[in-house]
């Protein structure tokens, strides 16, 4: 069974300060994909950034980077330069290449402050 | 980028009614959608699969005479709760893998619609 743990409830970070928001999978599946979005208030889900579990790189879109390390089955995420704006729910996620579903974390909350 | 569109935005309903939720894959054929719940300050929990065709498979502990999804074509899927009572009452998102059929589109992609908020009195 899979499962993704995000041992992070909140976070706070200072604007402009980088932010690191922990995540750790389990899968027997050889091929799988981790993703991270985020939910602001909204409730829409706005995509971030994806991992293969093949990519020898680590994914960076813009201020967001992922640093994964696949012996130790994680996928962090980490905000570069915080905005007020990235205030919201962050979740990371994984689909096994097997049954294409998504699944979530619990999630994490950070807030940007001044 | 692909999108997904979802049917009303929020609905009010009485207990016992039932009540209809539309999602759509906008400029991308969707063979495979997801429907997820969410629970206030919750994560979303992956309810049932969604296949264009054939009968929709569910998660362990949902139960399918009370959500009914049909998969009527490559673009729209449906997901309607029957006779509703206030536990039902929660968010409601449709996802559409992206890769599953279409022109132009990353396969590293999961699209999600914008959510439907059911408040059931």
């Amino acid at each position: 069974a899979q499962k993704i743990t995000q041992t992070q409830p909140g976070m706070f970070v200072q604007e402009k300060e980088a932010v690191t928001l922990d995540c750790t999978y389990d899968t027997s599946d050889q091929s799988y994909g981790l993703f991270w979005y985020k939910q602001p208030s909204s409730g829409e889900m706005i995509f971030l950034i994806y991992q293969g579990s093949y990519d020898e790189q680590n994914a960076t879109e813009g201020r967001y980077s992922l640093n994964f390390q696949k012996a130790r089955k994680s996928a962090n995420l980490v905000i570069s330069a915080s905005q007020l704006g990235d205030s919201a729910m962050y979740f990371c996620a994984m689909r096994s290449y097997n049954t294409d579903k998504l699944i979530f974390g619990t999630g994490t909350r950070l807030q940007v402050f001044p | 980028g692909a999108v997904v569109s979802q049917h009303p935005s929020w609905v009010i309903c009485k207990s016992g009614t039932s009540v209809k939720i539309e999602c759509r894959s906008l400029d991308f054929q969707a063979t495979t959608m997801f429907w997820y719940r969410q629970f206030p300050k919750q994560s979303l929990m992956l309810m049932a699969t969604s296949n264009e065709g054939s009968k929709a498979t569910y998660e362990q502990g949902v139960e399918k005479d009370k959500f009914l999804i049909n998969h009527a074509s490559l673009t729209l899927s449906t997901l309607t709760v029957t006779s509703a009572h206030p536990e039902d009452s929660s968010f409601y998102i449709c996802s559409a893998p992206a890769g599953t059929s279409g022109v132009g589109v990353s396969y590293n992609e999961q699209f999600f619609g914008p959510g439907t908020r059911l408040t059931v009195l």
